[in-house]
């Protein structure tokens, strides 16, 4: 099967521009995350949708980062405006139900997001 | 690739030997844990999961063991070979009406040929 889709695969951005990345899941999927990796360390939830519904966003600094998720497929997050400390590698996954036994979630491998 | 983990925890074996990487997970509510495995550049990769009900549970040439009473997971991984090479992070789940998870720190696994 066609793995978790992620664009762009680098990005390098001044402080205070916007930005937005793209992620396409395993098709039939329901279940898509974001998450924020800062070098060094484990990645960090941002947001969970279940299909287009957010489930969990408690982590998401709401005043700076959106997210959607269109049709209950693709989605996109965007950061505006940016700061030096957004520079991480953001990660899509998804899963095919709740993340749970025999639902493991399974990565893109990111966009490394470089803010100067 | 970038280099995921510059000032993690590195374990350093010789090609042919067995690793054991550890985890301690926070909280006691935990009901799901997973290994996942992180190559440079790359997203992380589901290698082994094991349910809360368990305390050993094995796949190809790795072994996960949960000790729930000290909170403490590991990975075995059998013959390490050079492509094991790579950062590992321990995950743990719990259901809050949805089922949450969380990474812990990862160990920077470094084989020799």
């Amino acid at each position: 099967e066609a793995g978790v889709a992620q664009s762009p695969r680098y990005k390098i951005i001044e402080k205070r521009q916007s930005v937005a990345f793209w992620c396409n899941p395993i098709s039939g999927h329901a279940t898509l995350y974001w998450y924020q990796q800062i070098l060094g360390q484990g990645p960090k939830l941002l947001i969970q949708f279940q299909n287009n519904g957010v489930v969990d966003d408690s982590q998401l600094p709401k005043d700076r980062f959106s997210a959607e998720r269109l049709k209950g497929v693709d989605s996109t997050l965007k950061i505006q405006p940016a700061k030096l400390e957004d520079s991480a590698v953001y990660l899509c996954a998804s899963s095919l139900a709740w993340t749970g036994y025999n639902s493991p979630l399974h990565f893109g491998n990111g966009t490394r997001l470089t803010v100067t | 690739g970038e280099s995921v983990g510059l000032h993690l925890p590195t374990l350093s074996v010789q090609e042919g030997d067995n690793s054991i990487i550890n985890c301690a997970y926070s909280n006691s509510a935990s009901d799901y844990f997973i290994w996942y495995k992180q190559e440079s550049g790359k997203g992380p990769q589901f290698i082994i999961d094991i349910r809360s009900n368990m305390d050993k549970r094995q796949g190809q040439r790795v072994t996960v063991l949960l000790n729930k009473t000290v909170k403490h997971l590991s990975l075995q991984i059998a013959a390490t070979q050079p492509g094991d090479s790579a950062v590992y992070f321990c995950a743990e789940s719990w259901n809050t009406g949805f089922q949450k998870l969380v990474f812990g720190t990862g160990t920077r696994l470094l084989v020799s040929p």
